[in-house]
């Protein structure tokens, strides 16, 4: 499997709990990429990162949602306390170094209720 | 306020003609452009860059080309396969760093046989 993996795939939660996403990028590539993708919109920036560390969380909508990369390979985005309005899918790329073209993984998508 | 545009929600070519996918942008500092492809149920793929510094770009069927007056771009698609049938998406990334991408709300294009 050379590509981007996401688990689970689909997941339903109930308003307030807390959730975590998994992606595992390409192997190699040090850049991983969190974006969420709302109905009838385009992918939306989430979280950067380069190795371990997050060198850009400017699209964290606030501070429920966190994410971490502690051997620079799995990443996992943590949401507390779900609203319905976090209901997307969650989509995660990765690439060769902080440029170039960025590889997207299949996605999981999150239902509140 | 969205920052890429892709006005055309819709649009539906017969096969073998040409499919034409416009983008329209607001940030002059724009300096990196994609067009991704997306399937249901799977994740974006990439299909074709330009830089700024370019106003065409050529591969196999598809072909971007970049208009920096007019902030605009737009993918030709020739011949248009069924298999072209998905949501394109149009992407931009700032002169600081090509990591941040940020996407339109994408056009579906549906070939018909």
């Amino acid at each position: 499997g050379a590509g981007v993996s996401q688990t689970p795939s689909n997941k339903v939660t109930e308003k307030g709990k807390y959730v975590e996403l998994r992606c595992d990028p390409i192997s190699g590539h040090t850049a991983l990429y969190w974006y969420r993708q709302s109905l009838g919109q385009g992918p939306e920036f989430l979280i950067y990162f380069q190795g371990t560390g997050a060198a850009d969380d400017s699209g964290l909508p606030n501070d429920r949602f966190f994410a971490v990369r502690p051997e620079g390979s799995v990443s996992t985005l943590k949401i507390q306390r779900t609203e319905r309005g976090d209901s997307a899918v969650y989509l995660c790329a990765s690439s060769l170094a902080g440029v170039g073209e960025q590889f997207f993984g299949p996605g999981t998508r999150l239902t509140v209720l | 306020d969205q920052q890429v545009k892709q006005n055309s929600p819709s649009l539906s070519v017969q096969e073998g003609r040409i499919s034409i996918l416009n983008c329209d942008y607001t940030n002059s500092m724009f300096d990196y452009f994609l067009w991704y492809k997306k399937y249901p149920a799977e994740g974006p793929t990439f299909l074709i860059s330009i830089s700024s510094i370019k106003d065409k770009n050529e591969d196999g069927r598809f072909t971007v080309f970049l208009n920096k007056s007019a902030k605009h771009l737009s993918l030709h698609i020739v011949p248009s396969q069924p298999g072209d049938s998905a949501v394109y998406f149009c992407a931009a990334s700032l002169t600081s760093g090509t990591y941040k991408y940020i996407f339109g709300t994408g056009t579906r294009l549906k070939v018909l046989a």
